[in-house]
């Protein structure tokens, strides 16, 4: 199994261009999440989803979209970049449940120039 | 809101111990550990459930209060291999929702 799998891995991008990042898991896991990690401010949850078709918003939502149309694949879409954006992103699933262990992709590092 | 972690950094030499504290202003139903290395993705060390026992295995383990709202995590006779930043994940009324702290960052030196 490939567990959580993000692409890219390494990103650039110019202020107010566009992108998606990928995340998809093969453990058929209902619940999946976004998360950006900053230097001391630890991981901050933007999105997250119960299951297809289901998404609310997290801490920090501001500047980004997502959408749940299978229970595989959880986008993040930035639709308007900005230099703030410029992080490590993180896609983590688990199985439903509160005694359920989150499986993290690899991160996306992303820049904003 | 995501919970608030202390200390924000640990210094030890191996063998030492340390206790990494993890508070919440929401009722919780379970707090989460996990470590991340430089460079990698956060990796999974236990849960702790309300109405749980405490957890551990080899020489880390945790608590959770949950009159306090609080967990602490306890790292015993550190080794090398410690060194990392240890987050607290907290899971409230919202299913699905699972909320980290801002880390603390261990180091272990010979």
């Amino acid at each position: 199994n490939a567990g959580v799998t993000q692409t890219p891995k390494f990103q650039v991008l110019k202020t107010g261009q566009s992108m998606t990042l990928q995340c998809a898991q093969d453990m058929n896991h209902e619940y999946m999440s976004w998360y950006r990690q900053d230097p001391g401010m630890g991981l901050r949850l933007i999105h997250y989803s119960v299951g297809a078709g289901i998404t609310d918003q997290g801490e920090v939502p501001n500047g980004y979209n997502v959408s749940r149309s299978t229970t595989e694949d959880f986008p993040l879409r930035l639709l308007s970049a900005a230099p703030s954006q410029t992080s490590v992103y993180f896609c983590a699933s688990r199985a439903p449940g509160q005694d359920t262990e989150a499986f993290f992709g690899q991160g996306t590092r992303l820049t904003v120039v | 809101q995501q919970p608030v972690q202390s200390p924000q950094a640990v210094i030890l030499r191996e063998g030492e111990d340390a206790v990494i504290n993890c508070s919440s202003s929401k009722a919780l139903y379970s707090v989460h550990w996990y470590r991340q290395k430089h460079g990698e993705a956060p990796v999974f060390l236990m849960i702790l459930l309300k109405g749980g026992e405490q957890k551990g295995h080899d020489k880390i383990s945790a608590s959770f209060n949950e009159k306090k709202q609080q967990s602490s995590l306890y790292l015993t006779a550190s080794q090398l291999s410690y060194s990392g930043t240890y987050f607290c994940g907290t899971e409230s009324t919202s299913y699905g929702k699972l909320t980290f702290g801002q880390g603390t960052i261990l180091t272990v030196h010979p």
